[in-house]
């Protein structure tokens, strides 16, 4: 168990809705990234929060969005589902925003479009 | 971009023998190098994790050996057992700039033990 938790464990929704998905960083830390996994693109990095303000932007579509709220969690939102958004969203968290930080990953949000 | 990637992408091992996972990157300013374990259902489990300034880096029955003339990064696993099977990732810290980072992740590698 890696201390960071993420809620829902799965989610089944329709194309053209919205959803949000939770997550928890371990105790004490501060930065929470997000991440995307699927079949055809691998693990890919969407976006990091540190102590509340964005910090990084991967590969994030203009349609999704997240936050990090004043108590650290942080939130992915994700509207106009497309097919295509069917994947395992992952939150991970880290200490702070250095270089090499740890990142321990949560156990994932299964997100199924139909 | 620059990109991680894995030499293979299925690799079948007896159970008691020694595993090595290999991976390859390109971006020759990445300093940071990181190894999670996937079992099906789960997230990343963090394995090991090297900086840029070692070649050589020992855990628990994990061995981490970076080669940076080459851009190659390989993982090895002593006497592996059952619950080694997973998928292996390695990872590249891409620094963003204003100390952002976004780890790079390789395609896996797909570990199966054979009894």
């Amino acid at each position: 168990d890696s201390g960071v938790t993420q809620t829902p464990k799965h989610l089944i929704t329709a194309t053209g809705q919205r959803v949000t998905l939770r997550c928890s960083p371990r105790s004490g830390d501060l930065s929470v990234y997000w991440y995307q996994q699927s079949l055809d693109q691998g693990l890919q990095f969407l976006i990091q929060y540190y102590n509340g303000e964005e910090r990084a932007k991967g590969n994030i579509l203009e349609r999704f969005s997240a936050q990090q709220f004043p108590d650290l969690h942080s939130e992915l939102n994700l509207s106009s589902l497309e097919l295509g958004d069917s994947a395992l969203y992952f939150c991970a968290s880290s200490v702070s925003s250095g270089s090499t930080d740890t990142q321990y990953f949560g156990p994932g949000t299964r997100l199924t479009v139909l | 971009g620059e990109s991680v990637g894995l030499h293979l992408p299925t690799l079948s091992v007896q159970e008691g023998d020694n595993s090595i996972i290999n991976c390859a990157y390109s971006n020759s300013a990445s300093d940071y190098f990181i190894w999670y374990k996937q079992e099906s259902g789960k997230g990343p489990q963090f394995i090991i994790d090297i900086r840029s300034n070692m070649d050589k880096r020992q855990g628990q029955r994990v061995t981490v050996l970076l080669n940076k003339t080459v851009k190659h990064l390989s993982l090895q696993i002593a006497a592996t057992q059952p619950g080694d099977s997973a998928v292996y990732f390695c990872a590249e810290n891409s620094f963003m700039g204003g100390g952002a980072d976004g780890l790079t992740f390789g395609k896996g590698t797909h570990l199966i033990i054979q009894p």
